[in-house]
C-alpha cells in the first residue's frame, strides 16, 4: 500500500461548481500536510498548508481527519484557471515529504 | 538566485551513459530534496539532505544513483549506467529548514531526461 493515496481523476467539471478531492495517508506519525498544485510540464507549487482544526483561503478549503488519516481539499466556484494536478503531500515524521500521485482536475466552461 | 535551479533543463541520454543533474538552491536554504517524478504520476522521493549531511537516500532506486552536496549549497545528482526505466522529470526542492513545521517547499523546473 502507498504511504499516501489519491484518486487520479479526471475530475471534469463545469465552471462554477464545487469539487472535493480526498487523500489517505498510512502513517499515523504523520505531523504535518499539504496540498501542491502542478500545471502541466510546471514544477509543483504550494497550495496550502492544512492545520488540525481545518482552513480556508478563499475559494479553497482544506481538512484534516486524524482519527481516518485523511486529508481533504475543497474548490468552490471552480475557475478554469483551476484546471491542474493537485497533489496531496504528507511529512511522515521522519522530515520525508511523500507525494500522492495527484488528482487531475479539468474545469470546462 | 531568485529560485531553484536547475541544469541541464533537458538532457538525452544513450543507455549506459553517465548523466550529471544539478541543483543550484534558493541561498541561505538548508534542505535540499531530490524527487523523481515519471508521467502522469506524482514526485517520488530520492533524497535528502540538510547542509551537506546527506540525512536519507532511502529512495533512490538503485546504486547506480549518487547525490552529494558537498559545500551545503548546490547539489548533484548523478546516475550511472542510466536504463530506459531512469527517464523522467528529475525535481529538486529546497526549503529555509525542515522539521515539524509547515514549511514551504520551493521547486526548480526539473531535468527532463530521456534515454534512448
Amino acid at each position: 500500500r502507498k504511504e499516501v493515496e489519491q484518486d487520479p481523476g479526471p475530475f471534469n467539471v463545469p465552471e462554477g461548481a464545487t469539487v472535493a478531492f480526498n487523500c489517505t495517508y498510512s502513517n499515523s506519525a504523520s505531523q504535518s500536510f499539504f496540498w501542491y498544485r502542478q500545471d502541466c510540464r510546471k514544477e509543483p507549487k504550494l497550495l496550502m498548508s492544512v492545520y488540525s482544526s481545518g482552513n480556508e483561503d478563499g475559494r479553497f478549503t482544506a481538512q484534516l481527519n486524524r482519527a481516518s488519516q485523511y486529508i481533504s481539499l475543497l474548490i468552490r466556484d471552480s475557475k478554469l484557471s483551476d484546471s491542474a494536478t493537485y497533489l496531496c503531500v504528507v511529512n511522515t515524521g521522519t522530515d520525508k515529504l511523500i507525494f500522492g500521485t495527484g488528482t487531475r482536475l479539468q474545469v470546462f466552461p | 538566485g531568485a529560485g531553484v535551479s536547475q541544469s541541464p533543463r533537458y538532457k538525452v541520454a544513450k543507455r549506459g551513459q553517465d548523466v550529471a543533474l544539478r541543483c543550484d538552491p534558493i541561498s541561505g536554504h538548508v534542505s535540499l530534496f531530490w524527487y523523481q517524478q515519471a508521467l502522469g504520476q506524482g514526485p517520488e522521493f530520492l533524497t535528502y539532505f540538510q547542509n551537506e549531511a546527506q540525512l536519507d537516500k532511502s529512495g533512490l532506486p538503485s546504486d547506480r544513483f549518487f547525490a552529494e552536496r558537498p559545500e551545503g549549497s548546490v547539489s548533484t545528482l548523478k546516475i550511472q549506467r542510466t536504463q530506459q526505466e531512469d527517464s523522467a522529470v528529475y525535481l529538486c526542492a529546497s526549503s529555509l529548514e525542515l522539521g515539524f513545521t509547515n514549511e514551504k517547499l520551493f521547486f526548480g523546473s526539473g531535468t527532463q531526461l530521456s534515454v534512448l
